[in-house]
Parts: structure tokens; sequence; C-alpha cells
């Protein structure tokens, strides 16, 4: 998606491990998401960013945390991964909530063995 | 409580059909909805937004009405193509949350040929 990159695209990891993903945009809007996407749940939010190290927590926030030192890159970091972490990852941006959509990464698909 | 959710989980329509998904909230002091389109291994995209001061805003090939005295949302889709089929998500804007989203599970429309 335009202005938007989620790395890595796809990653499989050991139960235990800490895991990171990164979210780029290139977009200098203000807020940024993560958002998980599991069959029957639809997406549901992890943290999201309203600034430079400004962050909350969303609805499934325990077992993440994240980090954004820039605008342009918003971290999410599995501290030991699990299972129930297997999922699909999706970052979002946006310049003023409210005002327009909001545009979403193309995606990270986690496995967590 | 936080609750957008979506009456049918699937739909199949016949190409040149007009499509109508719909979508239940509970947040009365939403005011501010979005309808998003998901291909299969991509991130939502996103088709139409509408006010609660609104209740009905049209597109290309699309219409969102919106009820709010029983807080209901339906995307009307014109002359369904084959580039329509997908998964459609509502989504609601909790302002006081950071911008933050909360999705309805997701209805996947299917075009026949």
């Amino acid at each position: 998606d335009a202005g938007i990159t989620q790395s890595p695209r796809h990653k499989v990891t050991e139960t235990g491990t800490p895991v990171t993903l990164r979210c780029h945009q290139t977009e200098n809007h203000r807020y940024m998401y993560w958002y998980r996407q599991d069959p029957g749940h639809g997406l549901r939010l992890i943290h999201y960013s309203y600034g430079v190290k400004d962050t909350d927590k969303g609805e499934v926030s325990d077992g993440y945390s994240v980090s954004r030192s820039k605008t342009e890159d918003f971290l999410l970091t599995l501290e030991s991964a699990t299972s129930s972490q297997t999922s699909v990852y999706f970052c979002a941006i946006s310049e003023t909530p409210g005002i327009g959509g909001y545009t979403f990464g193309s995606g990270t698909r986690l496995t967590v063995v | 409580g936080e609750n957008v959710g979506l009456h049918l989980p699937t739909l199949s329509v016949q190409e040149g059909d007009n499509s109508i998904i719909n979508c239940a909230y509970s947040n009365s002091a939403s005011d501010y909805f979005i309808w998003y389109k998901q291909e299969s291994g991509k991130g939502p995209q996103f088709i139409i937004d509408i006010r609660s001061n609104m209740d009905k805003r049209q597109g290309q090939r699309v219409t969102v009405l919106l009820n709010k005295t029983v807080k209901h949302l339906s995307l009307q889709i014109a002359a369904t193509q084959p580039g329509d089929s997908a998964v459609y998500f509502c989504a609601e804007i909790y302002y006081n949350q950071g911008g933050k989203l909360i999705f309805g599970q997701g209805t996947e429309l299917s075009v026949k040929p």
C-alpha cells in the first residue's frame, strides 16, 4: 500500500522467543495503529500511537509492547511469543482520526510454533 | 459496550445484481463509520465513510446508509462485479481512544459469473 510498509511479510518463530515487527510510513501521519486479525474475530487493536514516544494500549495488548522513536516507524514486539499470537498483523496510519479513511499495510503473517 | 458486527457472514450474488451488506453497532455515541474491503492476502482498503449527521452517502457504485435510530449501517454495491468478491468490514471510530477503529467481523461477498 502506498506510503506504508510492513516487515517482514512472513515469519515463523519458536515459542518463547522475542519477535519485532516493523511498520514504516512515508506519509508523516501522526497516528499509527497495530491490529491483529484472526478468524472469527475480525481486526482487533493491539496498541496505537498518537505521536513520537506517545503510545497507548488497545483491546488485546497483553504480551505486546510497542515503541515509536520517530514519526515514520512504529515497532511491535512480542516479548515472548506464544502460539496464541499466531496471527496476521496489520499496521494502519491516519493523519487525523475521523477525517478520511485509515491506510493499512499489507500485513505480516506470523506463525509461532 | 463495544460491538460492531455484521448480520450475515457470507453473501453470494450474481454478477450484475446489487449487493447489500449490513452492519449493526452498539455505541450510540459513535459519529463516524467506515466501510473497508479486504481481498485475500491484502490489508483492508477504504471504500467509503459516513458521519452521523448524514443518513446516506454515495460513491462510485457504492452507497452507505446509516440509520441511527436502530444503530444500523448498510453498504450497497450496484452492479456487482467479480472484482467485488472480498470480505467487507464496517468500523466505527472511538475519538477518545486515539481515534481507534472497532471492526465488525466481516461479511464475505462472493460474486457468481
